[in-house]
């Protein structure tokens, strides 16, 4: 059963700041990962999908990366800014970590 | 794009009634759904993969026969808890593959269940 882990629970960082959210799984056979914001009550909102034979995908100031061999990937928000502020999940065979809660501080 | 809805967006309740909650496809077919739970502050957890045309899967220890679940079109896939326990108070979200988009999940906005 796949399993998904996310580092760090959460962070806080002042407003312009580069940071680097982590995501872990333990079965390399994947077909794809899917990152994805949540703002507090809300559902889902889809950000980034990587397939499982790409290394990246860009979308404005989000980067995401995929290393199915180390089973990881990363998603990198640059310049971040208050309205970046949510919890980030990422997604992976249907199963979900726990998230990681952002704060971008004005 | 593709858009996922559900119905209702809340809903309140007594303890031991049931509630339905549906999940549409509004611009593609979905031969399979997933429904998910989710609790306060914490991420969401798969329930079930609802099938068109046959029986749902449920994840271990999902009660089957609290939590009905019919894909009764290519379109449609209803979820319906049973005998509803303020336990079950959650937020239930569905989501659907796209073939062709390399399956990219799409979710449905939500469904906030309180069971008084």
């Amino acid at each position: 059963k796949q399993e998904v882990t996310q580092i760090p629970a959460a962070l806080s960082v002042p407003e312009g700041e580069n940071l680097v959210l982590n995501c872990s799984f333990t079965d390399s056979a994947i077909y794809n990962l899917q990152w994805f914001r949540q703002d507090p009550g809300k559902g889902l909102t889809s950000l980034l999908l990587i397939q499982s034979s790409q290394r990246e995908q860009t979308s404005g100031r989000l980067n995401a990366s995929l290393d199915k061999s180390s089973g990881r990937s990363t998603l990198y928000i640059a310049a971040s800014q208050p309205g970046d502020s949510a919890t980030y999940l990422c997604a992976v065979s249907m199963r979900f970590g726990a998230g990681t809660r952002l704060t971008v501080k004005p | 794009g593709a858009v996922v809805s559900q119905h209702p967006s809340w809903v309140i309740c007594k303890s031991g009634t049931s509630v339905k909650i549906e999940c549409r496809s509004l611009d593609f077919q979905a031969t399979t759904m997933f429904w998910y739970r989710q609790f306060p502050k914490q991420s969401l957890m798969l329930m079930a993969t609802s099938n068109e045309g046959s029986k749902a899967t449920y994840e271990q220890g999902v009660e089957k026969d609290k939590f009905l679940i019919n894909h009764a079109s290519l379109t449609l896939s209803t979820l319906t808890v049973t005998s509803a326990h303020p336990e079950d108070s959650s937020f239930y979200i569905c989501s659907a593959p796209r073939a062709g988009a390399a399956d990219t999940q799409y979710f449905g906005p939500g469904t906030r269940l309180t069971v008084l």
